[in-house]
Parts: C-alpha cells; sequence; structure tokens
C-alpha cells in the first residue's frame, strides 16, 4: 500500500535551470507535506515543508506548491546547483495518536549538471 | 546545530544473533523513532515513541523488534534474533513541538 508516491526514480538537469521534483499521495487525512534531501551515506536532511492549509511555501530556491485537489505535491528549486545532487524524498504526516508519523515517497534522484 | 548521532556507522552481525542500535536524540526533542531503508528502496517506518512507550508501530515491527529508552539521552533498537532480510539501514529521528523529523546518520545492519 504505496501512500506516497514518486513516480519519477530519477531526473537529470542543467546548472541554473528549474529542477521540479513531483509526489503524489493518495490518502486525503494527510496534512503536513515535507521534502528531504539526502546524501550518500547521511540520513534524510529536512529541506521544506507544508501544512494541508497552504498551497506554497517558499524558502530560498526552493519552493514546495501543494495541490490538494490532484493529491499532488512538488518541489521547485530554481537555479538548481551541482550541490544539489542528491535523492530527494517526500512525506506526509498523518496524524495519528499525535505522533506525526511520515510516510515517505521512493525518492527521486537529482542529478545537476555543470 | 544539535543533532541526532547513532553508533555504530556500521555493524555486522551472523544470522540468529542480537543487535542493539544507538542513537541519541536531540535533547529537548520528545517524539523518536526508527525508520529503516534496504538498498534501493523507500524509507520505511518503524516506530515512533513518546512518553516511554511505543505510540505506534508498522507490521515490520514484529516481536524480534523492540526499542528503550534506558536513559535520559539515549534510544535503542534491539533485533533479538537477526535474520538475512533485516540487513538494511538504520535510521533514528526524533522531534519537538512543533518541528521536522530530524534524522542521524544512519547505522548500516549487514547480516551475513
Amino acid at each position: 500500500d504505496q501512500q506516497v508516491k514518486q513516480n519519477s526514480p530519477s531526473l537529470s538537469v542543467q546548472e541554473g535551470r528549474i529542477s521540479i521534483l513531483n509526489c503524489d499521495y493518495t490518502n486525503s487525512m494527510f496534512d503536513y507535506f515535507l521534502w528531504y534531501k539526502k546524501y550518500p551515506a547521511e540520513g534524510p536532511t529536512f529541506l521544506i515543508s507544508i501544512s494541508s492549509i497552504k498551497d506554497k511555501n517558499e524558502d530560498g530556491r526552493f519552493t514546495v506548491f501543494l495541490n490538494k485537489s490532484a493529491k499532488h505535491l512538488s518541489l521547485h528549486i530554481v537555479p538548481s546547483q551541482p550541490g544539489d545532487s542528491a535523492v530527494y524524498f517526500c512525506a506526509a504526516s498523518v496524524d495519528s495518536s499525535g505522533t506525526y508519523k511520515y510516510i515517505f515517497g521512493t525518492g527521486t534522484r537529482l542529478k545537476v549538471l555543470a | 546545530e544539535p543533532e541526532v548521532t547513532q553508533t555504530p556507522s556500521h555493524q555486522v552481525t551472523q544470522m540468529g544473533q542480537e543487535v542493539i542500535l544507538r542513537c541519541v536524540p536531540i535533547s529537548n526533542h520528545l517524539y523518536f523513532y526508527w525508520y529503516r531503508q534496504i538498498l534501493g528502496q523507500k524509507v520505511e517506518f518503524l516506530v515512533s515513541f513518546y512518553n516511554n512507550e511505543i505510540s505506534e508501530k508498522s507490521e515490520i515491527f514484529d516481536d524480534q523488534f523492540s526499542v528503550e529508552r534506558p536513559d535520559g539521552s539515549n534510544f535503542t533498537l534491539k533485533i533479538r534474533s537477526t535474520k538475512l532480510e533485516d540487513s538494511a539501514m538504520y535510521f533514528c529521528a526524533s522531534r519537538g513541538i512543533p518541528s521536522p523529523l530530524h534524522f542521524g546518520n544512519g547505522t548500516r545492519l549487514t547480516v551475513t
């Protein structure tokens, strides 16, 4: 039962261009969404989040968009830099027992070409 | 910036042996988690822990698994009798209120 899906396993983008990473979810009870970045041999690092009451959140080069009707969120990185090359996971949380268990997608490997 | 620390970074064990993975969460955090990632697959939730008890656990977290917060700083995951399919990266995470999950760098468990 894959409640959070990232259908693109990989993405290559030229340095300076926009990277768009996509994520779909099936559970309408999710109320908090996050993006994490992961480098090899490290744990996931929090990047940006969005609450279900918003449709956009921006932090520097990173913007997350949420389309609740389509159950879709996306992460935009602009301009993309070689250091952005990593695996990006979207995650969604369900407030079950108030513990905010996060469900992760399968990840998208982003490669930014210099 | 405070961080979640995990030890060891790599653990090799024989099938059937017990392992204990250790974590020191961020000091003022209240919620603690274990996740795992089998090579090339997604990060999977194992268990959440709050107020000295398990809040929620996944179907992966069967009777072979247990968690403990033996003192004010450590949070451990024990696998009683390891199986080959337990080989994975195990990530500890913690969070405060409100804050996103902060992950450690993981322990790579290899069961031979």
